[in-house]
């Protein structure tokens, strides 16, 4: 089956650097995408990985290991506009994409 | 430039009334486009997609359904609401480079009361 996990909550204060984690078990795989989700607006593309390794963009970076089936979103510097939902997206064989619940940040002063 | 539109913005429908959801593409040709509903506490879940006109491929047997009448038009419908069919619905569309995965409308809160 399908499956996707990550935390459900993290808080972290101004300035810090947080990791949100998620392992996803599925039938293919054909890339890995996170977004960020502000209450009551859409997803928001933050990155793409399907090779191992990291992939860096500004404060953001993610990271991919494809034979654990594992991923983390490293964001630094963190700002009180980064307080969002972060979600973990998988496309299996074909183009659709899987989504884990999200992690809900919090980011405080 | 592409652009996705998705309207309206909010709705409230009684239990048992009719919906109809409407997602249109911008500055494309032939997309790929995507229902997802997102409920309280629960991931984004896929309903419908579509890679052509008169295509729809279902993820989820429930009392909705899905069109795809022209190119850069896909529908969203329901004969009779449930409470169930409460949430945050959006469109989304798979653009031309495939590594940057989904542009999102803006999405449908829907309460059905």
């Amino acid at each position: 089956g399908q499956n996707i996990d990550q935390p459900t909550e993290m808080t972290a204060t101004e300035g810090a650097i947080v990791q949100i984690n998620c392992t996803y078990q599925t039938s293919g795989f054909n890339g890995l995408f996170w977004y960020q989700q502000h209450a009551g607006e859409a997803p928001t593309f933050l990155s793409y990985n399907v090779l191992d390794g990291l992939e860096e963009k500004g404060r953001f970076s993610s990271f991919l290991s494809r034979s654990k089936g594992y991923s983390y979103l490293l964001l630094k510097e963190l700002q009180m506009k980064d307080s969002a939902s972060y979600l973990c997206a998988v496309r299996d064989l074909g183009t659709a994409l899987i989504f884990g619940k999200g992690t809900t940040l919090s980011v405080s002063s | 430039s592409q652009t996705i539109h998705q309207w309206p913005a909010t709705l409230v429908q009684p239990v048992g009334s009719p919906l109809s959801l409407e997602c249109t593409v911008e500055g494309t040709s032939n997309p790929n486009l995507y229902w997802y509903r997102q409920a309280a506490g629960r991931g984004l879940q896929l309903l419908f997609y579509s890679v052509g006109i008169g295509q729809i491929s279902s993820e989820v047997p429930q009392n909705l359904s899905a069109s795809r009448p022209q190119d850069r038009q896909f529908i969203l419908s329901s004969k009779k609401l449930l409470l169930s069919d409460s949430g945050f619905y959006l469109c989304a569309w798979m653009g031309y480079d495939k590594n940057y995965g989904y542009t999102f409308g803006s999405g449908t809160r829907l309460t059905v009361v």
